[in-house]
């Protein structure tokens, strides 16, 4: 059973802080990875995607990826009220974009 | 650009019965997906299809069926509904060779 693992939270971090999410994957040869945003009653939105190790950073939000260890992670830099929203990882095992999602994270930020 | 449309948005039904959830995407995208999101749980793969014709199941397929006969339509068919069918489902669709995947609205069904 191939599986993504999230803390479910939730994180809560004050405005202006650095929100770091993590995830691990079970699935060795997964080879796409995927941070999806889903506010409450809404439906998930890409907002980053990684696919080889090291940082990808795209204005406050950086993906980081280590596949020896099997864990990717996102930072979200300069917090924002607007960012409380669960946070799904979701990793490409391969073939068809069928992704595997995690439970997700539910981050809060507080003014 | 709509994007992906799905309806209804909510739906009550009686165990036993059956529904159709729609599906249409009007961006010209091979990959269609049906998912379910149970509360507190991820996105669950029910079915896909990569192309019209094509069909395959995921994750947890059981009491549903699919069709795929235009690029656009993708419609999904719930047969004799079971409580463990209440949950929220999503449709999507994505291009080949990417991870990203656009969601439609979502539809709540619940089964009483």
């Amino acid at each position: 059973q191939k599986e993504v693992e999230q803390n479910s939270g939730p994180l809560s971090v004050p405005e202006g802080a650095i929100a770091s999410l993590n995830c691990t994957y079970s699935d060795r040869v997964s080879q796409s990875f995927f941070w999806y945003r889903q506010y409450s009653g809404k439906s998930p939105e890409l907002i980053m995607s990684i696919y080889s190790n090291g940082d990808k950073e795209d204005g406050r939000f950086t993906a980081q990826l280590n596949k020896a260890s099997q864990y990717v992670s996102l930072l979200i830099r300069d917090s924002q009220p607007s960012d409380s929203a669960t946070y799904l990882c979701a990793v490409n095992p391969g073939g068809y974009n069928k992704l595997i999602f995690g439970a997700g994270t539910r981050l809060a930020v507080h003014p | 650009n709509a994007g992906v449309t799905q309806t209804p948005k909510f739906r009550i039904l009686k165990i036993g019965q059956s529904m159709t959830l729609q599906c249409t995407q009007d961006m010209n995208h091979n990959y269609m997906y049906w998912y379910r999101q149970d509360p507190g749980m991820g996105l669950k793969l029910i079915y896909y299809s990569v192309g019209a014709g094509i069909t395959d199941k995921g994750e947890v397929p059981n009491g549903y069926n699919v069709s795929r006969s235009t690029t656009e339509d993708f419609p999904l068919r719930l047969e004799l509904a079971a409580p463990s069918q209440t949950s929220v489902y999503f449709c999507a669709s994505g291009l080949v060779g990417t991870g990203e995947l656009f969601f439609g609205e979502g539809s709540r069904l619940t089964v009483l």
